[in-house]
């Protein structure tokens, strides 16, 4: 299996632009979770899926931002519309299970937003 | 007040010493994890624990569950093992500590 896959690597776009991001768990995985890492906050959990269905999505910092996951294979993040303080690395990871397993985690999308 | 707290926050070693990466939680779990970021960003999970001690190579975690402690131990330290470590819990929520940052200097 290839790892998690993320698309794009990096993204820049200007402050009110719509933004996607993409990830493609390993597949078999029933658990996928979208992280931001920022200096300022570290590491934070914003939303994640168990078999397709949004349990959590308390990290998600705001109705600019959504999350969808139509099928076992795929998901995007949406920000809409970005700002400069949305600039992070976004990453995915998946597991097999939502706490029980380890997770494997996606290169990341470094996104800027100017 | 963080849920999960980690220490030191930064690490010099020189090769071949013993580390100890410590962390403290506040919350009810039902995992932790161990994480490793090496400078290029990428992050991959060391260790999943929710009792006792895991090996892996020259990587040990251990975890106290009623202390609410979990140590990440390097034997025999190399450069290659400089990175960020972080420590994350999984209950009713996601917690992650801060990181600690690590170098190891040949």
């Amino acid at each position: 299996d290839a790892g998690v896959i993320q698309s794009p690597r990096h993204e820049v776009t200007e402050m009110g632009q719509e933004v996607t991001l993409r990830c493609k768990p390993i597949s078999g995985h029933n658990s996928l979770f979208w992280y931001r890492q920022t200096m300022m906050r570290g590491l934070e959990l914003l939303i994640y899926f168990n078999n397709n269905v949004p349990i959590d999505d308390s990290g998600m910092p705001e109705d600019r931002f959504s999350a969808k996951m139509p099928n076992a294979s795929f998901s995007t993040l949406k920000i809409q519309p970005s700002e400069p303080r949305d600039s992070a690395v976004y990453f995915c990871a998946s597991s097999l299970t939502r706490s029980g397993n380890e997770q494997f985690f996606g290169p990341g999308t470094r996104l800027t937003v100017l | 007040k963080n849920e999960v707290e980690q220490s030191p926050q930064n690490l010099t070693a020189q090769e071949g010493e013993f580390i100890t990466i410590n962390c403290s939680y506040s919350v009810g779990i039902s995992a932790l994890h161990w994480l490793q970021q090496h400078p290029g960003g990428g992050i991959v999970s060391l260790f999943m624990l929710s009792s006792g001690k895991k090996k892996h190579g020259r990587l040990i975690a251990t975890i106290n569950i009623q202390e609410k402690h979990s140590s990440l131990h390097i034997t025999a330290s190399h450069p290659r093992d400089s990175a960020v470590y972080i420590c994350a819990v999984t209950g009713n929520q996601f917690y992650f500590g801060t990181g600690t940052s690590l170098t190891v200097i040949p």
